[in-house]
């Protein structure tokens, strides 16, 4: 059954360091989506991507967060200067245009 | 803006229990509700997806209902196993990114 990977599943940075989360996507997907889940509270919508580009943001995706698909495959979240509160899981969902199958996700642990 | 609401946020019950999960939500311009199973520390997976022209969906022992009207969805668990015991989540898609709004969750332990 086809699933959304993401890698790595555990990452410990130090704070102010550049991080890269990677997703593959289900291959016939054409939306592609990061969510973010703080310890304790609820999941938050960070991006939607469709045909190449940002479709939607939300207000937490600031200047320091950057999305791409450099390959055709690969759905990448980049977060240039990691900060303490950028310490959380990170979800990486697909979908045709109804159902969002998400990922396992990345646990980040900025220290 | 879309909020949503899950009542209530953690529920213990003795195997074969059937029970019901509430999600209610303050804007029913609604494209789909979808219900997710989180294990703790894990990944979010998905249960039942009911879109807007839908009243309910069921696989298994799961059935979920969406009454747009009143701003409110169930997820009906029949005969509730310990495998059950996890977090579900629901989540609303308001607009045509497709972006869900997520709920708290209720966390639910089926006692054998």
């Amino acid at each position: 059954e086809p699933e959304v990977t993401q890698t790595p599943s555990h990452q410990v940075t130090q704070m102010g360091q550049e991080v890269i989360l990677r997703c593959v996507p289900i291959s016939n997907h054409l939306y592609f989506y990061w969510y973010r889940q703080i310890l304790g509270q609820k999941v938050e919508f960070l991006v939607s991507f469709y045909n190449n580009e940002i479709s939607e943001k939300s207000e937490i995706f600031d200047d320091q967060f950057s999305v791409e698909r450099p390959d055709g495959s690969n759905f990448t979240l980049k977060i240039r200067s990691t900060k303490l509160e950028d310490s959380a899981m990170y979800f990486c969902a697909s979908s045709m245009n109804t159902e969002a199958f998400f990922g396992q996700g990345t646990r980040l642990t900025v220290v | 803006k879309q909020e949503v609401t899950q009542i209530p946020a953690a529920l213990s019950v003795p195997e074969g229990e059937n029970l019901v999960l509430n999600c209610s939500f303050t804007d029913s311009a609604i494209y789909n509700l979808q219900w997710f199973r989180q294990d703790p520390g894990k990944g979010l997976t998905s249960l039942l997806l009911i879109q807007s022209s839908q009243r309910e969906q069921t696989s298994g022992r799961l059935n979920a209902s969406l009454d747009k009207s009143s701003g409110r969805s169930t997820l009906y668990i029949a005969a509730s196993q310990p495998g059950d015991s996890a977090t579900y989540l629901c989540a609303s898609d308001s607009g045509n990114t497709g972006k869900l709004i997520f709920g708290q969750g209720t966390t639910l332990q089926v006692k054998p």
